[in-house]
Formats: C-alpha cells, structure tokens, sequence
C-alpha cells in the first residue's frame, strides 16, 4: 500500500476554475511538501507544512493532522498552472531524511 | 533567488560506465539529498547527506552509489557501474534543516544508459 495517496490523478479543467488536489497519508509525519514539476522535469517546491494552512498568491496549502489529509487549492487557474503536482511526506521518526513522494496529479488547465 | 544547481542536464552513457552527477547545492544550506524518477514513476529517494556524511540511505542506494563533498560547494553522486535500469533523472536538493526550513530541488540530471 503507498504510504502516500494522491487524488485525483489526472485534472482538466477550464481557465479561471478553482481547483482542489487531495493527498492522504498514513504514516506519522513531521512535515508535507506540495511540490511542482514542469514538462521539463524540473521540481519546484511550493510549499511546507506542519500544521494549518499556508498561502502564497493563487495557491493555498491546508493541513489536516489528526485526519493524515492535505489539500492544495489553487484559485483563478491559469494555463501556467499546468503542471504535475505532487505531495511528499517526511516521517516523523527521530533524525528521517526519507522523504515519502505521492505519484503526483497531472493537471492541465485550458485557455 | 538562490538555486541548487545540477550538471549535466542530460548524460547518455554506456552500460557498465561510471557515472558522477553533480550539484551545487545553496551555500549557507547544510542538509543534502539525492533523489531519482525513473520515467513515469514517481520520484523516490536515494541518500540524505549531513556533517560530511551520510545519514539515511534507501534500499535503492546500494554499492554502486556513492556520494561525495569534494569541496565547499560541490555535492556529487556517483554510480560505479551503470545498468540500464540506472536510467532516470535524478534531483539534487538541498536544505537549512531537516524539513524545517523548506528544500530546494535542482532542475535535474536525465541519465540515458544505453
């Protein structure tokens, strides 16, 4: 079973939707990343979170500990937010650099 | 903004041949990591890096890899004797603490063995 669960994995949607991307994760954890790739292969990271939510211009990173849930919001998408999105765990065991990698959403937004 | 930096960005190689990936990871940074994807899979980790050594390892980083700090700035990841199977591309990151203050992944090295 993956220890990380993304849904869904393939995304479409129209320019100026609202859209949610879900991670689900089942081992203790000390942070989550939300991370982008681009067609090109390169990663960028979004953001990190521990608890809360998180904002950065359209995107929006919540945090749900107690029910091991993640979502990333983007809002007012644009077809630059085409991309992978993937969510990555750190376990929360002393001194774990193993970071967990879902297998990412495929989101495509159309002009 | 500072990058972590990855050379080369493509390598074609042949079955057999040593390998050595490099990366300029974020200078005040102090933690360092190797990752891989292989095509259409999702990315996994390979070896973390701290204190001029190594402080987790995954069961994909066995004998034929070996990480290095040769100096101040380079962080380098070698694979002795290449297997097809070795094709992926593999990121570079770097970060203050563990976790804490957010990593930074390099744009990637794809690795053809052939």
């Amino acid at each position: 079973k993956n220890e990380v669960e993304q849904s869904p994995q393939n995304l479409t949607a129209q320019e100026g939707e609202f859209i949610t991307i879900n991670c689900s994760y089942s081992v203790g954890i000390s942070a989550l990343h939300w991370l982008q790739q681009h067609p090109g292969g390169g990663i960028v990271s979004l953001f990190m979170l521990s608890s809360g939510k998180k904002k950065h211009g359209r995107l929006i990173a919540t945090i749900n500990i107690q029910e091991k849930h993640s979502s990333l919001h983007i809002t007012a998408s644009h077809p630059r937010d085409s991309a992978v999105y993937i969510c990555a765990v750190l376990p929360g065991w002393y001194n774990n650099n193993d970071m967990r990698f879902g297998a990412g959403t495929r989101l495509t937004v159309k002009p | 903004e500072p990058e972590v930096t990855q050379t080369p960005s493509h390598q074609v190689t042949q079955m057999g041949q040593e390998v050595i990936l490099r990366c300029v990871p974020i200078s005040n940074h102090l933690y360092f990591y190797w990752y891989r994807q292989i095509l259409g899979q999702k990315v996994e980790f390979l070896v973390s890096f701290y204190n001029n050594e190594i402080s987790e390892k995954s069961e994909i980083f066995d004998d034929q890899f070996s990480v290095e700090r040769p100096d101040g700035s380079n962080f380098t990841l070698k694979i002795r004797s290449t297997k097809l199977e070795d094709s992926a591309m593999y990121f570079c990151a770097s970060s203050d603490h563990r976790g804490v203050g957010g990593y930074t992944f390099g744009s990637g090295t794809r690795l053809t063995v052939v």
